[in-house]
């Protein structure tokens, strides 16, 4: 089975500018999670997302937002870009139904660094 | 306010070496706890999984327990090898659909 897979790997972009990131989950699963990480802040919840609804935000502006399509993949998107958010921004996916429920399975992640 | 604390934050022993990681954890009202390992600059990977209602997990030279009561979780590992070096993350799911990570332990296994 394939895991989660995150697109691009890398971006580079300015301040102002904005950004859309890309996150297919592992098939069959149907949450999606996304997480900023920083050297100073650690790991942090940005917001779930489940049969294309948001269940729960974490305490981000406004700027960050996501969504998630009928396949299960999700985008967020980050507008006005601040030297603050650079980041390794993560995703993970879960099959609520499983045995395990809600173990979590993260992507490789997407280094966003903003000029 | 859930909060989690991982202790030490960085551990640096030599190889065979057997070694607990610590994660405390303030709301004992968890759903799940999970512990991950971070390489450098890499995507989380699953070590284990607890249920609220489990005591502890056991794969391969990884045993993770969980003390809600006490709000505490510990990862052995055993016969460390170089391969296990890597930043070790607990993380909780306290109220719905969110988890609360910790701020990780960073260990080095000398050969």
């Amino acid at each position: 089975k394939a895991g989660v897979t995150q697109t691009p790997r890398y971006l580079i972009k300015t301040r102002g500018q904005q950004v859309t990131l890309s996150c297919s989950p592992i098939s069959g699963h149907r949450s999606v999670s996304w997480y900023q990480q920083t050297p100073g802040q650690g790991l942090q919840f940005l917001f779930e997302y489940f049969s294309e609804t948001q269940r729960n935000k974490g305490n981000f502006p406004g700027r960050f937002s996501g969504r998630q399509f009928s396949n299960s993949r999700s985008e967020m998107n980050v507008s006005t870009l601040e030297l603050g958010d650079s980041a390794l921004y993560l995703c993970a996916s879960s099959s609520i139904n499983s045995g395990k429920g809600n173990e979590q399975f993260f992507g490789p992640g997407t280094r966003l660094t903003v000029l | 306010k859930q909060e989690v604390t991982q202790i030490p934050a960085a551990l640096s022993v030599p190889e065979g070496e057997n070694l607990v990681l610590n994660c405390s954890f303030t709301d004992s009202a968890i759903y799940n706890l999970q512990w991950f390992r971070q390489d450098p600059g890499k995507g989380l990977t699953s070590l284990l999984l607890i249920q609220s209602s489990q005591r502890e997990q056991t794969s391969g030279r990884l045993n993770a327990s969980l003390d809600k009561s006490s709000g505490r979780s510990t990862l052995y590992i055993a016969a460390s090898q170089p391969g296990d070096s890597a930043t070790y993350l607990c993380a909780v799911m306290s109220g719905t659909y969110k988890y609360i990570f910790g701020t990780g332990t960073r260990l080095k296994v000398l050969a």
